[in-house]
């Protein structure tokens, strides 16, 4: 079946580092996308991996292996604004099938 | 700025009284999407349109239909809301191929069920 499983939760302090992690399976794979939600607002985009390695931008990385099936979205020099839910989606092959995980709410303390 | 924009932001309806929920688009995108969101869950796709071809899923009501009259715009019917209906409905828009997958998403209607 198609799966994407994210921590529900996570609470890190302004200025720090986190880790969100993603694991997936899905029965293909087209490339996967990091987007961010604020409470009551559209998802938007933040990163897209489509091959094995760390892409950076900015203050925020995403880091994929498609043999292990897993992600990672690194948020550094984390801000008060950074609270959001963060949700992990895998395009499936087959075009126009997004598979989004239910997304991890972080919560930035000060 | 190109965007994407749903109308109304908020719509409140009575049990069973039909409902259209309305995007538009000016990325000049051939998919346009919509999915409905409930809290603290994934986004679920109801159906999309590439140019005038028509995909539902499989799992979509038959209560929810869609229309798509041209490139830019894209209506969401719900022809007899029930009260499990209420949620955040998100239109998205997206080209084709690899990271043209990437949506981009209208502000979201949210719409409650007396």
């Amino acid at each position: 079946g198609q799966n994407i499983d994210q921590p529900t939760e996570m609470t890190a302090t302004e200025g720090a580092i986190v880790q969100i992690n993603c694991t997936y399976q899905t029965s293909g794979f087209n490339g996967l996308f990091w987007y961010q939600q604020h409470a009551g607002e559209a998802p938007t985009f933040l990163s897209y991996n489509v091959l094995d390695g760390l892409e950076e931008k900015g203050r925020f990385s995403s880091f994929l292996s498609r043999s292990k099936g897993y992600s990672y979205l690194l948020l550094k020099e984390l801000q008060m604004k950074d609270s959001a839910s963060y949700l992990c989606a895998v395009s499936d092959t087959g075009g126009f099938k997004t598979i989004f995980g239910a997304g991890t709410r972080l919560f930035v303390k000060a | 700025d190109a965007m994407v924009i749903q109308n109304p932001r908020y719509q409140v309806t009575q049990f069973g009284k039909p409902v259209t929920l309305s995007c538009s688009q000016t990325l000049n995108h051939n998919v346009m999407y919509w999915y409905q969101q409930k809290s603290s869950q994934a986004p679920k796709l109801l159906f999309h349109y590439y140019d005038k071809d028509f995909n539902n899923e499989a799992d979509t009501p038959d209560n929810f239909q869609s229309r798509r009259p041209n490139t830019s715009f894209c209506f969401l019917d719900i022809r007899s809301p029930g009260l499990g209906d209420a949620a955040m409905y998100l239109c998205a828009t997206s080209r084709v191929g690899g990271e043209a997958d990437t949506q981009y998403f209208g502000p979201g209607t949210r719409l409650t069920v007396l």
